[in-house]
């Protein structure tokens, strides 16, 4: 069965950076893209980016452009985020999910807050 | 960038009534690229529909989608106590900028 299995919370300061990972299972890993989806706390979801776990290809919201980065290790079916110059509206609950149909597997999610 | 607005924000219903959710894109959405989601606190979000219509694995037939364009509709027939959560739509058709609408609550009446 798919599964996505994202690394544990993570707290960060204002300025630092983060990295976050989601572990994918059950399904041949390059065949499908990889979101990265955000929510913080009470508010709808947003969506950062996507990856091609094939050849590392990328696209990211415009919002976000120069601070986010995807990429991925094709030995360990695993695909990253990393947010740089974090701020405290960063705090969120950060989601992978898999691109089939539409974005049809989501990960647990992982905490990320951003406090002094 | 498709801006995806929601209505209603929020939507009181009983249990055995009919719901309808609207979902309106600022421009066309490419090949109706358009999927509903339903999400409870603290849970990853739920695929339900995909394809502005097409329901996903597993999804009651309860749900269904419709719409074409730039405007679409999550109707849920003869509400159950679990369907009472909160739901967004998101287009994919766009260069891969993958926009989500703002969410409807649907709360018990």
């Amino acid at each position: 069965q798919v599964q996505l299995v994202q690394s544990g919370a993570e707290v960060e300061k204002p300025g630092a950076s983060v990295k976050v990972s989601c572990k994918a299972s059950g399904y041949t890993f390059t065949s499908y893209y990889m979101n990265w989806v955000r929510q913080a706390p009470g508010q709808g979801l947003e969506w950062l980016g996507i990856i091609d776990p094939s050849g590392g290809g990328t696209s990211y919201a415009q919002k976000l452009q120069g601070r986010v980065t995807m990429t991925r290790d094709t030995s360990t079916s695993t695909v990253y985020v990393e947010l740089t110059r974090l701020r405290s509206e960063d705090t969120a609950v950060y989601f992978c999910a898999r691109q089939g149909l539409a974005a049809d597997y989501w990960g647990q999610g992982t905490l990320v807050t951003v406090s002094s | 960038e498709i801006v995806l607005t929601q209505s209603p924000g929020t939507l009181s219903l009983s249990p055995g009534e009919r719901a309808t959710l609207s979902c309106r894109a600022s421009q066309s959405v490419s090949n109706n690229f358009l999927a509903w989601y339903q999400q409870n606190p603290g849970q990853a979000p739920r695929l339900l529909i995909y394809g502005a219509s097409s329901r996903a694995t597993g999804v009651p037939e309860r749900f269904s989608g419709s719409g074409s364009g730039t405007d679409f509709t999550l109707t849920i027939t003869r509400l159950e106590p679990e369907d009472f959560a909160v739901y967004y739509c998101q287009q994919y058709g766009t260069s891969r900028d993958y926009t989500f609408g703002q969410g409807t609550k649907l709360e018990i009446k």
